[in-house]
């Protein structure tokens, strides 16, 4: 979906450095999500943001950070606390809003950051 | 917390013949079942989703059925083409709070021409 970048594509990380992924989406979506995809396993969800100025852990929170100071920007910071942080990133975003009785929405996601370590 | 189950992990099939993936998921609370598709090294698309208010969905080639009462749902791809070569990902989600997804760990198609 052209409406969410993801940058860099990719990215190299050195011993106990921290990096951060960029998220941006322009579809005007309340909730974001940052993944971690690794080979031969689905999907995991690192943190997840519902509105500006909260967000909170999923289920593989630890070594990693996020912020959203905007509606339309949700970084992930990887600290030199991830040890085995070589992966593949993928940030989502979706509505909120609800249409009947329904409040999931589907998630659209970026075309992902493939971080490395040196 | 959500497990969602898929199988099988990969899948090998002939042009024009029919492909099915499976899932299974663990809390009767969840009620949003979509299905992506990932080519390699792109990005997830949403190929079809379903909700637990309905028994079976289709879209041309596509269709998803859910079993609420088993816990399962299921993806069919008649007349497979070549480009339907790729990894194919269920999702489980319940219906309030964060709109979580809960990934399978994939499929692997591949549609031998």
């Amino acid at each position: 979906d052209g409406g969410i970048t993801q940058s860099p594509k990719y990215l190299f990380r050195k011993e106990g450095q921290n990096v951060t992924l960029s998220c941006e989406q322009n579809l005007n979506h309340d909730a974001m999500y940052w993944y971690r995809q690794d080979p031969g396993q689905g999907l995991r969800l690192i943190y997840y943001s519902q509105i500006v100025n909260d967000f909170q852990k999923g289920d593989i929170a630890e070594g990693y950070s996020v912020s959203r100071e905007k509606k339309e920007s949700f970084p992930l910071t990887v600290t030199s606390a991830q040890k085995n942080p070589t992966a593949f990133y993928l940030c989502a975003s979706s509505n909120r809003k609800l249409i009947g009785d329904w409040s999931n929405q589907p998630q659209h996601f970026g075309d992902g950051t493939r971080l490395s370590i040196l | 917390g959500e497990n969602v189950e898929q199988h099988p992990s990969t899948l090998s099939v002939q042009e024009g013949d029919s492909a099915v993936i499976k899932c299974t998921y663990s809390d009767s609370a969840s009620n949003y079942f979509p299905w992506y598709k990932q080519e390699l090294g792109k990005r997830p698309q949403l190929i079809i989703d379903i909700r637990s208010n309905v028994g079976e969905k289709k879209d041309q080639r596509i269709a998803v059925t859910l079993n609420k009462t088993a816990k399962h749902f299921s993806l069919h791809i008649t007349e497979t083409q070549p480009e339907d070569s790729a990894v194919y990902f269920c999702a489980a989600s319940k219906g309030t709070g964060a709109n979580n997804l809960f990934f399978g760990t994939g499929t692997r198609l591949t549609v031998i021409p």
